[in-house]
């Protein structure tokens, strides 16, 4: 099984802020990662496939990167809109889920 | 748009069968295009890929939970279904129906409102 861990586990920050969230797989997965955003009681919203690209309709203030077993996302400056939880998934083998990051408002 | 909307039983006995099933508006679910797959979520796990199901008839399931689950279509219906056998309460959980796209974005890019489902006697 190919497992995910996510840093931080929760992050708080400002309205504007610029922030990162790494996602690290157990062994390299070249860029098959999506990243998710869930807010609460709503299913998750797919926001970036293939480490970089952008899922229809995302704001390009989200941007995705990396390759092989880091990957990061980060969102460029930080709208009310944004403060939710963020899920990192690999599919170079089956599929699995990071454990989630907790963005809050500061 | 596409919709898709989970129903069943939100209590299920331990060692019984959890039954699903994911209707699907505003796309055909024989569609070459498309799978159709499972996810669940719960507080100890997370989030969990369980399987999918193409219009051929493939099937995928996550390895932990091949040897209880069985996914299937009913193309008359637009609808599929998860069965998950031998249930304890740790299947207990918040079940998602979702597509995934066989080519770009590659990923789930429509899923339902979810079904909690609890396992106890």
């Amino acid at each position: 099984d190919i497992q995910l861990t996510q840093s931080p586990s929760t992050l708080s920050a400002f309205v504007g802020d610029r922030v990162t969230i790494t996602c690290r797989a157990s062994q390299g997965i070249g860029t098959y990662l999506a990243w998710y955003q869930q807010k609460p009681g709503k299913a998750p919203k797919l926001l970036v496939y293939q480490a970089s690209n952008l899922g229809s309709g995302v704001p390009s203030r989200f941007s995705g990167g990396g390759s092989g077993t880091e990957f990061t996302l980060s969102i460029s400056s930080l709208q009310p809109d944004d403060f939710a939880t963020y899920f990192c998934q690999q599919y170079d083998i089956h599929r699995s889920f990071g454990p989630g990051t907790k963005v809050e408002i500061k | 748009q596409v919709h898709l909307q989970e129903s069943g039983p939100g209590l299920v006995k331990p060692s019984e069968t959890l039954s699903l099933t994911c209707t699907v508006s505003g796309g055909s679910i024989s569609s070459s295009s498309y799978y159709w797959g499972w996810i669940r979520q719960s507080p100890g796990k997370g989030l969990e890929w369980i399987g999918s199901i193409h219009y051929s008839g493939a099937t995928y399931y996550y390895p932990s939970f091949k040897s209880r689950v069985t996914i299937s279509l009913d193309t008359s219906r637009n609808q599929f279904s998860l069965r998950l056998t031998s249930v304890t309460a740790s299947d207990t959980a918040l079940y998602y129906c979702a597509r995934r796209a066989g080519a770009s974005p590659f990923n789930f890019d429509y899923w339902g409102q979810g079904t909690l489902v609890t396992v106890s006697s």
